[in-house]
């Protein structure tokens, strides 16, 4: 299996630029997440869905968009990129959160310029 | 609210010397908590979880973690520190609940001197 995958690996991009952070993960997982980890900040939560069709926002959610149209993705949108998102971001899923914990990606290094 | 407070932003030992990791939370009903470990570079991996079951939980590698519910905290140990060790490890609380929501401690830089 492989897991949680997350494309690219890294993404530079100008300012008020959009993109797509693609997110899959081949386990059949109904929960999955959006973070975002900047130094000293631990990780903070963008957008996550408990199951295809459902999304909600979490701590961080502004400049961002989230759709779950299938069990498998989770892509993140930038709508129009600032500086102050140039950030690492993980995605995660998990059969049962409470039980089971999250799997995670291996990240994309954004940098906004 | 539920949250995460992780007492030391770095922590450096000796190879061989115990390791202590200091956690803790804050949550009006029974959370679940986890230990996970982020090497340089990497993606995060779960080192261990508390899920109500055994207060001392074991986890991977050889690290264990004691829930503590009159001192809310989740310490996380080791008895001997390998060189492999050196990473950043995060505290996380789940709310009670699959609310699909983690909350993270600010994370601990576990430093390992030869």
């Amino acid at each position: 299996n492989a897991g949680v995958t997350q494309t690219p690996k890294f993404q530079v991009l100008k300012t008020g630029q959009s993109m797509t952070l693609q997110c899959a993960q081949d386990m059949n997982h109904e929960y999955m997440s959006w973070y975002r980890q900047d130094p000293g900040m631990g990780l903070r939560l963008i957008h996550y869905s408990v199951g295809a069709g459902i999304t909600d926002q979490g701590e961080v959610p502004n400049g961002y968009n989230v759709s779950r149209s299938t069990t498998e993705d989770f892509p993140l949108r930038l709508l129009s990129a600032a500086p102050s998102q140039t950030s690492v971001y993980f995605c995660a899923s998990s059969y049962s959160p409470s039980s089971g914990g999250y799997t995670f990606g291996s990240g994309t290094r954004l940098t906004v310029v | 609210a539920q949250s995460v407070t992780q007492l030391d932003s770095h922590v450096s030992v000796s190879e061989g010397t115990p390791v202590l990791l200091r956690c803790n939370y804050s949550s009006s009903y029974s959370p679940s908590l986890f230990w996970y470990v982020q090497h340089p570079n990497k993606g995060l991996q779960l080192l261990l979880k508390y899920t109500s079951a055994a207060t001392l939980v074991k986890g991977i590698n050889g690290f264990e973690a004691e829930f503590k519910k009159s001192e809310t905290s989740f310490h996380l140990t080791k008895p001997s520190a390998h060189m492999s060790d050196a990473a950043e490890y995060f505290c996380v609380v789940s709310p009670s609940g699959n609310t699909g929501k983690l909350i993270f401690g600010q994370g601990t830089t576990l430093q390992v001197k030869p």
